[in-house]
């Protein structure tokens, strides 16, 4: 079975400080990877993704991932915090194969960025 | 805003009573998803269609629980005899085929009382 776990709920950092946001699987076959941001009382919106090609995923507003299969990790990383990165964010799994809309979701971390 | 639509944005209901919610997807976005995301916890997936087939159903999907889309495109979701463990916000999703984004739509907050 397919688990998505985040280690940290809650996660602040400075303004223009890095962003790390942690992200381990399980899977027993190569899955795909997600990274969703939510932000208060709205849906969610990707950020990026992994499937099979780059093990390092550019995504959108700065953010990137780098999937590390020999430690079961995706985490997330922003160079420079900026306050309106302050939001959940979600990691993702899918079975390739299945829908990818299909998706595990681990609990969240929320990211509060201080001036 | 994603382009997917969901009605109502909030919901508060009595226990026992049932309640629809409604989802228009992305024009031409033949995949659409329902999740369910209870407070402090990620979305959870709930069921799938593709055009008018619904393909998938979560064991989450209890039989008080029916989705449809009759006609392939707006999709409902009913809850019949609402508990209070149903407060959850209902969140719909949709894709142009396998394989491409995923878009969220803001989600319909259902309260049960």
């Amino acid at each position: 079975a397919q688990s998505v776990t985040q280690l940290g709920s809650h996660v602040s950092v400075s303004e223009g400080a890095l962003v790390l946001l942690r992200c381990n699987y399980s899977s027993s076959v190569p899955p795909y990877l997600f990274w969703y941001v939510q932000y208060p009382n709205q849906g969610l919106q990707l950020l990026l993704k992994y499937t099979s090609a780059a093990t390092l995923v550019k995504g959108i507003n700065g953010f990137e991932a780098e999937f590390k299969k020999s430690e079961t990790s995706f985490h997330l990383t922003k160079p420079s915090a900026h306050m309106s990165d302050a939001a959940e964010y979600f990691c993702a799994v899918s079975l390739r194969g299945g829908s990818q809309g299909n998706l595990i979701f681990g609990k969240g971390t929320k990211l509060s960025v201080k001036p | 805003d994603t382009g997917v639509s969901q009605d109502p944005r909030h919901k508060i209901t009595k226990r026992g009573q049932n309640v629809t919610f409604r989802c228009d997807p992305i024009s031409e976005h033949n995949r659409l998803y329902w999740y369910r995301q209870t407070l402090g916890q990620g979305p959870e997936f709930l069921t799938y269609f593709q055009n008018e087939a619904q393909l998938e159903k979560s064991r989450l999907l209890s039989d008080r629980f029916s989705a449809e889309r009759p006609k392939g495109s707006f999709s409902t979701l009913e809850i019949q005899r609402t508990e209070q463990g149903d407060s959850a916000m209902y969140l719909c999703a949709s894709e142009r085929g396998a394989g491409n984004t995923i878009y969220f739509g803001e989600g319909s907050w259902l309260t049960v009382v």
